[in-house]
């Protein structure tokens, strides 16, 4: 039963551009989600979150969308720059902590 | 304000074994939870500490512990261990009460001969 479903396990974009990450859930009950990125050999790092109660949260280049009616969120980077290539993990926190993540996308930025 | 620290930070050890895996919280966070990466099931929740207490648990099976001490710091415990323990376990720290961010530590790679 995968509660959070990255579809795409790879996506790659142009410097400068905007790169657009999707992620699906099922559970009703996450009360927060959020978006790690993850370097090869090194643990995930957060980047941004947004409340099951908000249906926008941005901070600098990362912008997270949240359509709870679709229970689908976006992670937007803009602009995309190399160093933004890594994988990406979307999250749906379900309370005490507890973390359910998608499989990934892999992210390539292109000179 | 230093990071989330595991030790060791790669482990081999044969089947039937059993091994111990210790992460440091960030200094005042008092959540510490596990997690086990692999390339078939990716990242899936073990267990989470608060205070000393075991607060929420994964899908996992009994061969799987862990504890937590007074100062946070937490171990886990893989008894009996089988080929596809082999994964990187990770552990995330937070402050604990209600919804907070967790912060990763680098993992432990453990390869299971």
């Amino acid at each position: 039963d995968q509660q959070v479903k990255q579809n795409s396990p790879s996506l790659s974009v142009q410097e400068g551009r905007i790169s657009i990450l999707n992620c699906d859930y099922t559970n009703s009950m996450f009360d927060y989600f959020l978006w790690y990125k993850k370097y090869p050999a090194e643990g995930p790092t957060f980047l941004i979150s947004i409340s099951s109660i908000k249906d926008k949260n941005e901070d600098g280049r990362f912008t997270v969308f949240l359509n709870k009616s679709a229970k689908h969120l976006s992670l937007h980077i803009v602009p995309s720059q190399p160093g933004d290539s890594a994988v990406y993990f979307c999250a749906g926190n379900q309370g005490a902590q507890k973390l359910v993540f998608g499989q990934g996308t892999r992210l390539t930025i292109n000179p | 304000k230093a990071g989330v620290t595991q030790t060791p930070r790669y482990l081999i050890k044969t089947r039937g074994q059993q091994v111990t895996l210790s992460c440091s919280p960030i200094s005042g966070h008092r959540s510490v939870s596990w997690y086990q990466q692999t390339p078939g099931q990716g990242l899936q929740f073990l267990f989470e500490y608060f205070s000393e207490t075991q607060r929420n648990k994964g899908n996992f099976p009994g061969r799987f512990s862990g504890r937590q001490f007074s100062n946070s710091r937490s171990e886990m415990n893989v008894s009996t261990l089988e080929l596809g323990d082999s994964a990187l376990y990770l552990c995330a720290s937070s402050w604990g009460e209600a919804y907070n961010e967790q912060f990763f530590g680098p993992g432990t790679r453990l390869t299971v001969l």
